[in-house]
């Protein structure tokens, strides 16, 4: 069966500083991977996606992820905070069969401090 | 421009009563999911259908109903025997098919609170 991990529930950044969210991975087959963003009562929006056609994938307002098969990871980053970055920030995983639905992590409520 | 309303976007209700949450999309996607969200738990699967006049259960479907006669339409039912029924309920909907990649798209939610 498929699974996220986001380890940390809350991190917190200087505006700035490198922003660095995990999230490991189960997965018996190729896992399809994503991270959403939401802000406050909002729905999620997409920020990126792997498909396996490179490890590393860029997303929007420069967030990036990469893929690691040896570390079962798939860690979102981004240079330098921005204040509207802060908000909470899910991993998922593609469940199995021909459905698009998707498992998710606990989420991470990022901060990102004056 | 195409997306997926969820209405109404706050909701109150006495316990014991059933509620229906609306989910509408006009994405044309075959595909339609509820979640239920929950401070440090993340998304939780309620229900979701592939097509019209089908669903399937997902991880915590007791205490819930939905019905699928129209594709752009997926309601929700709250009945009374949700136990916890007070969270932020989050409607998607994407395309489907093991060949396709199709993310889910997200409504802005309904928060229900029972009292």
């Amino acid at each position: 069966a498929q699974s996220v991990t986001q380890l940390g529930s809350h991190v917190s950044v200087s505006e700035g500083a490198l922003v660095l969210l995990r999230c490991n991975y189960s997965s018996s087959v190729p896992p399809y991977l994503f991270w959403y963003v939401q802000y406050p009562n909002q729905g999620l929006q997409l920020l990126l996606k792997y498909t396996s056609a490179a490890t590393l994938v860029k997303g929007i307002n420069g967030f990036e992820a990469e893929f690691k098969k040896s570390e079962t990871s798939f860690h979102l980053t981004k240079p330098s905070a921005h204040m509207s970055d802060a908000a909470e920030y899910f991993c998922a995983v593609k469940g199995g069969g021909a459905t698009n639905k998707l498992i998710f992590g606990t989420g991470t409520l990022l901060a990102v401090q004056p | 421009d195409g997306g997926i309303t969820q209405s109404p976007k706050y909701l109150f209700r006495k316990e014991g009563q059933n509620v229906t949450l609306s989910c509408e999309q006009n994405l044309n996607h075959d595909a339609m999911y509820w979640y239920r969200q929950d401070p440090g738990q993340g998304l939780r699967l309620i229900y979701y259908s592939q097509i019209v006049n089908d669903f399937q259960k997902g991880d915590i479907a007791e205490g819930y109903s939905v019905s699928r006669e129209k594709k752009e339409s997926f309601p929700l039912t709250v009945t009374s025997a949700q136990k916890n029924p007070t969270a932020f309920y989050l409607c998607a909907s994407s395309t489907i098919g093991t060949g396709k990649l199709s993310p889910l798209h997200f409504g802005n939610g309904t928060r229900l609170t029972v009292t």
